[in-house]
């Protein structure tokens, strides 16, 4: 069965230091989207990415986050000065062009920003 | 704006009981309604959505949900509780004028007693 991969599974940073998440989404999918949960808390919307561009962002999704579609596989979410509050789950997700579709989430990323 | 509410963060059920789960939903459009599962320390897995079409749904686990538009509901039913249903559990949704994130409600922790 298709999954959304992410690596890595845990992430360990200091403060200030640049992080670059990855995620393999689904072959056949065309909606990207980066999710995140800080401990215990609701999951929360970043950014989404169709058609190699930003479609929507979050308010949380300010200067300091970038994201990116490097090749055909892979989407990246670059965190450039990580802040404390940066420590949470991030999710990928992707899904079919169809609106009526669910997205499919990968395991996650756990960042600890130290 | 699209948003929706889940009723009670933590809920407790005895093994073999009945499961509810309430998910109350904002939308002026017809929404997609989906849930999804979240065991710890892992990502999130559909468990149900409604599209279109008939308005009880089931999905993986024994769980269904009834869409209700008159009462704005999408709540989560199992009819006999078991100890591997202990997880997080996400209402969410998707649709609307030019926004295609899901939306996720803020979740319920559901507990089963053996």
């Amino acid at each position: 069965e298709p999954e959304v991969t992410q690596t890595p599974s845990h992430q360990v940073t200091q403060m200030g230091q640049e992080v670059i998440l990855r995620c393999v989404p689904i072959s056949n999918h065309l909606y990207f989207y980066w999710y995140r949960q800080i401990l215990g808390q609701k999951v929360e919307f970043l950014v989404s990415f169709y058609n190699n561009e930003i479609s929507e962002k979050s308010e949380i999704f300010d200067d300091q986050f970038s994201v990116e579609r490097p090749d055909g596989s892979n989407f990246t979410l670059k965190i450039r000065s990580t802040k404390l509050e940066d420590s949470a789950m991030y999710f990928c997700a992707s899904r079919t062009r169809h609106l009526n579709t669910e997205a499919f989430f990968g395991q996650g990323t756990r960042l600890t920003v130290v | 704006a699209q948003s929706v509410t889940q009723l009670g963060s933590h809920v407790s059920v005895s093994e073999g009981a009945l499961v509810l789960l309430r998910c109350n939903y904002s939308s002026s459009v017809p929404p997609y309604l989906f849930w999804y599962v979240q065991y710890p320390n892992q990502g999130l897995q559909l468990l149900l959505k409604y599209t279109t079409g008939a308005t009880l749904v089931k999905g993986i686990n024994g769980f269904e949900a009834e869409f209700k538009k008159s009462e704005t509901s999408f709540h989560l039913t199992k009819p006999s509780a078991h100890m591997s249903d202990a997880a997080e559990y996400f209402c969410a949704v998707i649709g609307g004028s030019g926004t295609y994130k899901y939306i996720f409600g803020t979740g319920t922790r559901l507990k089963v007693l053996a």
